[in-house]
């Protein structure tokens, strides 16, 4: 069956330094890979969205690459700042997903002034 | 942007009770709506998959019969907690989509359910 994993339930940075979470997936191959922050009692919103052919994608702070040989993703986000304490969900989409919307446990990021 | 708007936010209920909760895309034609359920300090748990004017696809373990989903607009759907029990209290959060799987999700604020 499917399977998203996303490393570390828990990262606590200190502010400034870059956050790395990682999201691996099994047993299928999507075509996109999106990312989402949520905050408490709040839905998700989105960040991000890297296709299986972009390496890599950027957006002021946040940078995220996709590998398909290694089933992975990385969200990076540079000059942490306390604001950006959240919960950090991985979704990969379309291709042998067929339209399935599932998420990553999420990692909750804490960043420490 | 796109907005999602999610009613109510709150809900508090007895049990044996239906709950009805509504999921409107404001600015935005959603042709799919997907409906979660989130349990404290865990992921979102897809329940169910609908396109408008057809019947929604339940994901396994997820009855049917007792989260009724409607998506008669490509703006508004609505999930029904039908003979609602204590165990059925959670976070719901539905979201939509205008495109195909290289489209965002745009998301509701959640409902919170309690049933006592």
């Amino acid at each position: 069956s499917q399977k998203i994993e996303q490393n570390s339930e828990a990262l606590n940075i200190q502010e400034g330094k870059t956050a790395t979470l990682t999201c691996n997936y099994t047993n299928y191959s999507p075509a996109y890979l999106q990312w989402y922050r949520q905050d408490p009692g709040r839905g998700p919103v989105f960040l991000l969205l890297i296709r299986e052919n972009e390496k890599e994608k950027r957006k002021e702070r946040l940078k995220v690459t996709f590998d398909t040989t290694l089933k992975q993703s990385l969200f990076h986000i540079t000059a942490s700042q306390p604001a950006d304490s959240a919960t950090y969900l991985c979704c990969p989409s379309g291709g042998t997903s067929y339209g399935k919307l599932t998420f990553g446990q999420g990692t909750i990021l804490t960043v420490h002034p | 942007g796109a907005v999602v708007s999610q009613h109510p936010s709150r809900v508090i209920c007895k049990s044996g009770t239906s709950v009805k909760i509504e999921c409107r895309s404001l600015d935005f034609q959603a042709t799919t709506m997907f409906w979660y359920r989130q349990f404290p300090k865990q992921s979102l748990m897809l329940m169910a998959t609908s396109n408008e004017g057809s019947k929604a696809t339940y994901e396994q373990g997820v009855e049917k019969d007792k989260f009724l989903i409607n998506h008669a607009s490509l703006t508004l759907s609505t999930l029904t907690v039908t003979s609602a029990h204590p165990e059925d209290s959670s976070f719901y959060i539905c979201s939509a989509r205008s495109g195909q799987h290289n489209s965002p999700l745009h998301f509701g604020n959640g409902t919170r359910l309690t049933v006592t």
